[in-house]
């Protein structure tokens, strides 16, 4: 599959800061998907994008895909303790249905 | 609870036994799918179903790997000679097709260690 390489691979925050991780791919993704972790947990769907230079916000979440589709970013402001866990991005491949994750990036918020 | 099931939850083995894990899906999902994790990593897939057939598989599976699913509904993964590399957490995930976004829904893993 196609891969995906995600950065910083941890992140450390004072609660009330803002984070943001990057996913980024050498090839043109199809879609880009987001899953959050949390410590002793299993992946949890966020969002899915598509199309080229969208935005999307849950909350206090934005997702952006990049214009040329190789790129996405996920920016939670003003974090909260609840934000703790491990922010992954993954690519669906044309005519598959196996998800490419990337290696994920860890968030911890320090109250 | 209503969402993907796993059992068991945690698994110790010798290198060398066998081991089967299985995965319950949400009810009518007709996608099924095997992730494998390790410490610090994204999932990797293994292997998925639709209905009963397994349509993909991954280079990770390896021929002491086998995954079914025979009435189209719970899927077992079977590990034959385990080894060492093989202590990870076993994801399962459903899904139902249909819909403009296909949402992987996870259980909470089986995870496996060798000794």
């Amino acid at each position: 599959g196609q891969q995906v390489m995600q950065i910083p691979q941890y992140q450390h925050v004072q609660e009330g800061e803002d984070f943001t991780t990057y996913c980024n791919s050498s090839t043109t993704l199809s879609n880009i998907q987001w899953y959050k972790q949390r410590p002793g947990g299993h992946p949890v769907f966020l969002i899915q994008l598509v199309k080229s230079g969208e935005v999307k916000k849950q909350k206090r979440l934005t997702f952006q895909f990049g214009e040329a589709k190789k790129n996405s970013s996920l920016h939670i402001t003003a974090t909260q303790t609840t934000d703790v866990g491990t922010y992954f991005c993954a690519n669906k491949d044309t005519g598959r249905r196996a998800l490419t994750f990337g290696s994920g990036t860890r968030l911890q918020v320090q109250p | 609870d209503t969402g993907v099931s796993q059992d068991p939850r945690h698994k110790i083995t010798k290198r060398g036994q066998n081991v089967t894990f299985r995965c319950d899906p949400i009810s009518e999902h007709n996608r099924l799918y095997w992730y494998r994790q390790t410490l610090g990593q994204g999932p990797e897939f293994l292997t998925y179903f639709q209905n009963e057939a397994q349509l993909e598989k991954s280079r990770l599976l390896s021929d002491r790997f086998s995954a079914e699913r025979p009435k189209g509904s719970f899927s077992t993964l079977e590990i034959q000679r385990t080894e060492q590399g093989d202590s990870a957490m076993y994801l399962c995930a459903s899904s139902l097709v249909g819909g403009r976004v296909e949402t992987q829904y996870f259980g909470p893993g089986t995870r496996l260690l060798v000794l």
